[in-house]
């Protein structure tokens, strides 16, 4: 299986810049296609998708998020952090079958 | 809109059987997409379990092959998960959700717990 690493938390100010970085123990890109996905989790709610195919924001999902990357090495940006995007945030690989996640990074305030 | 609905027992025997039901409304899940089953332990560890396509075929996380079933009744636009053989390592929250690659809409959640 494709492990996503995560580093467990990040401590960012509200109004500034936020960037979670996800790296995959092999590619999961084929061909123009970088098949990462990221998730937001709060407490008590089931996770929403904001990014998926590494770079288009899912539906309903505000301009502050961004995703970036390709090949092993990928990026969820929030900009500016807003006191709402408090949460955890997972990555999640498609491209090979089983699909898996991240260990998940816990944005927190600093 | 589209939702989806985790309905089931929150406590299993260790042994036993797992059954949960995914209830689906503003979609027919013969129209399109895989529907998923994914968990998430204690801990914040999430693992894919497997899918049903909209036309019936399945798909199972390696993993967990051998105590697996994703089914479904159109009829009642819900469909299903079956784990057998639990542990108290199978204790975690369990999602339904759509997709197969990437999932855009999951239910609630139920949080299952293994005991005896």
């Amino acid at each position: 299986d494709i492990v996503l690493t995560q580093s467990p938390a990040l401590a960012v100010s509200l109004g500034q810049r936020a960037t979670i970085s996800c790296r995959a123990s092999q590619s999961v890109s084929i061909s123009r296609y970088n098949l990462m996905h990221w998730y937001q989790q709060k407490p008590g709610q089931q996770p929403k998708l904001l990014i998926y195919r590494a770079s288009n924001l899912a539906s309903g999902i505000p301009a502050r998020f961004s995703g970036s990357g390709s090949g092993t090495d990928f990026t969820l940006t929030i900009n500016p952090v807003q006191a709402d995007d408090i949460a955890t945030y997972y990555c999640q690989q498609s491209r090979e079958s089983p699909p898996t996640f991240g260990g998940g990074t816990k944005l927190e305030l600093k | 809109e589209i939702q989806l609905q985790e309905s089931g027992p929150g406590l299993v025997k260790p042994s036993q059987s797992l059954s949960l039901t995914c209830s689906v409304t503003g979609y027919t899940i013969t129209s399109g997409y895989d529907w998923s089953w994914i968990r998430k332990f204690p801990g914040n560890k999430m693992e894919w379990m497997g899918y049903i396509s909209n036309s019936g075929s399945t798909n199972y996380n390696p993993s967990l092959k051998i105590r697996i079933s994703i089914t479904r009744d159109t009829s009642k636009n819900q469909f299903f998960l079956q784990l057998n053989s639990v542990t108290t390592e199978d204790t975690a929250t369990y999602y339904c959700a759509r997709g197969g690659t990437h999932f855009d809409y999951w239910g609630q959640g139920v949080m299952v717990t293994v005991s005896s």
